[in-house]
């Protein structure tokens, strides 16, 4: 039993195009969280939801709209991709921390081509 | 947020313990500390988190000094499994508070060869 799934695991698209990752997590965490990463391997963060609301936007370009139908979703949605947005997309979840880091949970990741 | 700063590789060989070493100047009072792993290929995985002192698991040690400015991650008897990308995150996540944003840093390649 996979806890954190994405789809598609590899996506090849052309620039302008529209496309979509799903995360879902059987987990029962409230916490559901985009990351990306690049070429470097640097790993940054993109969006944070608990309970389907908004928590972290980190500076991301409009571009990018997550959607979060339930608790245990997580949807990535990114409008006229561009060159610079290939990479490697990590869903992740954890429970809300009640002190320190709550241990994060990723999936196995989406690479995204954009050509 | 604390900044990291962690060496960029590291090279060993199996049998050996394995010492990587996270510099963490401003962390803060609620901060914790926590190691990921990450394989090629795949998201990173939790290793270990403490807050002070010694905290040990079946996979890991990690060491804390009293100032907390830094932490030292410890693999004993290193396999070549244990060739991946450790990454050390200094956090603090109440409940929607700004330490969600875990960022994790550059990394530590460790590299362990025959």
């Amino acid at each position: 039993d996979t806890a954190v799934s994405q789809t598609p695991k590899y996506l090849v698209t052309q620039m302008g195009n529209d496309k979509s990752i799903k995360c879902e997590q059987n987990l029962g965490h409230d916490t559901m969280y985009w990351y990306k990463q690049d070429s470097k391997k640097f790993l940054k963060i993109m969006f944070s939801y608990n309970n389907k609301e908004l928590i972290i936007n980190e500076t991301v370009p409009n571009r990018f709209s997550p959607k979060s139908p339930d608790k245990a979703h997580l949807n990535l949605h990114i409008n006229s991709l561009e060159l610079g947005d290939s990479a490697v997309y990590f869903c992740a979840s954890s429970f809300p921390g009640t002190g320190g880091t709550g241990e994060l949970f990723f999936g196995e990741g989406s690479r995204l081509t954009v050509l | 947020l604390a900044k990291t700063t962690q060496p960029i590789s590291m090279d060993s060989y199996e049998g050996q313990e394995v010492n990587i070493t996270c510099s963490h100047n401003n962390i803060a009072t609620n901060d914790y500390i926590t190691w990921y792993q990450q394989f090629p290929s795949q998201g990173p995985r939790f290793i270990i988190q403490g807050y002070k002192t010694k905290v040990t698991n079946e996979v890991a040690s990690l060491f804390i000094p009293a100032d907390r400015k830094s932490s030292t991650l410890s693999l004993p008897r290193v396999s070549l499994s244990d060739t991946a990308v450790y990454y050390c995150l200094v956090g603090d996540r109440g409940l929607k508070s700004s330490g969600d944003k875990l960022t994790f840093g550059t990394g530590t390649r460790l590299a362990v060869r025959p």
